[in-house]
């Protein structure tokens, strides 16, 4: 079985500010992994994922995330907010090995981005 | 807009009551999940049906069943409701593309049981 954390359930930060939102995993399996965007009153989008390879990953909006399979994380980050990046966000994962792409998501963070 | 829709929006019901939530996914997705959200739960997975059939199941009540028809369009029926069962249920459509499977997800429909 698989289980996400997400370590922070709010983070507020100044527009410009760099931010990271901590996720962490506990896997008997391999997984992807996935983090996703919920601006309010709409369904999730994928902001980037981690199949293999580069464990850097890029969003195309600023947003990267590096998978470190020792720490079992795949923290985000963003070098500098923007108001519009208020939403929540939510790091998942999916079993590597499975005939399915259910993911497992973690509580959610709320990035709040102040002016 | 992912392309997946799903009715009603909102929801607004008693407790004993059954509703149906329904879910039209992406055109040619074959794969549609459901994901219940919930403020002390978050999002948990329900359930994946894969053209027609029942791929996956999670952590879904037994009052709570799904089908996926023909067309592709699924519904989730929701029966013997509770006030623990308020919450926005999303359902996702799945494409696998060159780098793996991509879920899409609808607007969700915000239940409410009062």
């Amino acid at each position: 079985a698989q289980s996400v954390t997400q370590l922070d359930s709010q983070v507020p930060v100044f527009e410009e500010a760099p931010v990271e939102l901590r996720c962490n995993y506990s896997s008997s399996v391999s997984v992807y992994l996935f983090w996703y965007v919920q601006y309010p009153n709409q369904g999730l989008q994928l902001l980037l994922k981690y199949l293999s390879g580069s464990t850097l990953v890029k969003s195309i909006n600023g947003f990267e995330a590096e998978f470190n399979k020792s720490q079992t994380s795949f923290h985000l980050r963003k070098p500098s907010v923007h108001i519009s990046d208020t939403a929540e966000y939510f790091c998942a994962v999916s079993d590597v090995g499975s005939n399915t792409g259910k993911l497992i998501f973690g509580q959610g963070t709320t990035l709040q981005v102040k002016p | 807009d992912s392309g997946v829709t799903q009715t009603p929006k909102h929801l607004i019901t008693a407790t004993g009551q059954r509703v149906t939530l329904r879910c039209s996914p992406r055109s040619g997705d074959l794969s549609v999940y459901w994901y219940q959200q919930s403020l002390d739960q978050g999002l948990q997975f329900l359930i994946q049906y894969y053209n027609g059939e029942e791929r996956a199941k999670g952590n879904i009540l037994e009052r709570f069943s799904a089908q996926q028809f023909p067309d592709l369009h699924s519904e989730l029926n929701l029966s013997s409701l509770e006030l623990g069962d308020s919450a926005l249920y999303f359902c996702a459509s799945s494409a696998w593309t060159g780098e793996g499977e991509k879920l899409f997800f609808g607007s969700g429909t915000q239940l409410s049981v009062l």
